[in-house]
């Protein structure tokens, strides 16, 4: 069955960095797309940005550009996603999601359990 | 990028009775060239990460109940649950992926009346 495991809690000082991994199983990881998404507490949903587990392309949201990397390792069916320049305000749970690989966008049929990050001095 | 907005904000339905939960997009998420929407439809319960109902607008995701119907096309979007049962108390979330950045509604809390 499909399942995407992710790394565990993360707590992080302001300024620093983080990477939030996500291995994947149950099916080809190169036929499809990894999608990153948060949650703060009391938010809405907010996609980050994707990678194509196939060609390693990726697109990020305007708002995380130059603050995100999303990588992946074909050879450990694992995505990874480092959020740098840590703010208290980046204090969310982050989920990654599989999609599919497509000009357009996707909607997304499984999910990661979830990774909360936490950024305090 | 495209607004998502939900309503209500929250609802309580009796058990057994229908619920319905909108959602609009400030631009049309019709993708000419497919004649498709792309919009979808999810629920979140508490601890646990989101779960695809909906997408395409319409179409019912592996396994998820046939009491789930997604209706609408362009802006305008429906969520249907005609019968509710215990196990659908959850948040639901519409979401497009017309255009990046792909972009949730805010969320509709679905209750017990």
């Amino acid at each position: 069955q499909v399942q995407l495991v992710q790394s565990g809690a993360e707590v992080k000082k302001p300024g620093a960095s983080v990477k939030v991994s996500c291995k994947a199983s149950g099916y080809t990881f190169t036929n499809y797309a990894i999608h990153w998404v948060r949650q703060a507490p009391g938010q809405r949903l907010e996609w980050m940005g994707w990678i194509n587990a196939g060609n390693g392309n990726t697109k990020y949201s305007q708002k995380f550009q130059g603050r995100v990397t999303i990588t992946r390792d074909t050879s450990a069916s694992t995505a990874y996603m480092e959020l740098s320049s840590l703010r208290s305000e980046d204090t969310a749970v982050y989920y990654c999601a599989r999609g599919q690989i497509g000009v357009a966008g996707t909607h997304y049929d499984y999910w990661g359990q979830g990774t909360l990050v936490t950024v305090s001095s | 990028d495209i607004v998502m907005t939900q309503s209500p904000d929250s609802l309580a339905v009796s058990l057994g009775e229908r619920a319905t939960i909108n959602c609009k997009s400030s631009r049309s998420v019709l993708y000419s060239s497919d004649n498709k929407n792309y919009l979808a439809w999810y629920h979140q319960k508490p601890g646990q990460p989101p779960k695809l109902l909906i997408y395409w607008a319409s179409t019912r995701a592996s396994g998820v109940p046939d009491r789930f119907t997604g209706s609408g096309s362009g802006t305008d979007f429906t969520l249907t649950i005609s019968s509710l049962q215990a196990e659908d108390v959850a948040v639901y979330y519409c979401q497009q992926y017309y255009s990046s950045p792909y972009t949730f509604g805010q969320g509709t809390k679905l209750e017990i009346k």
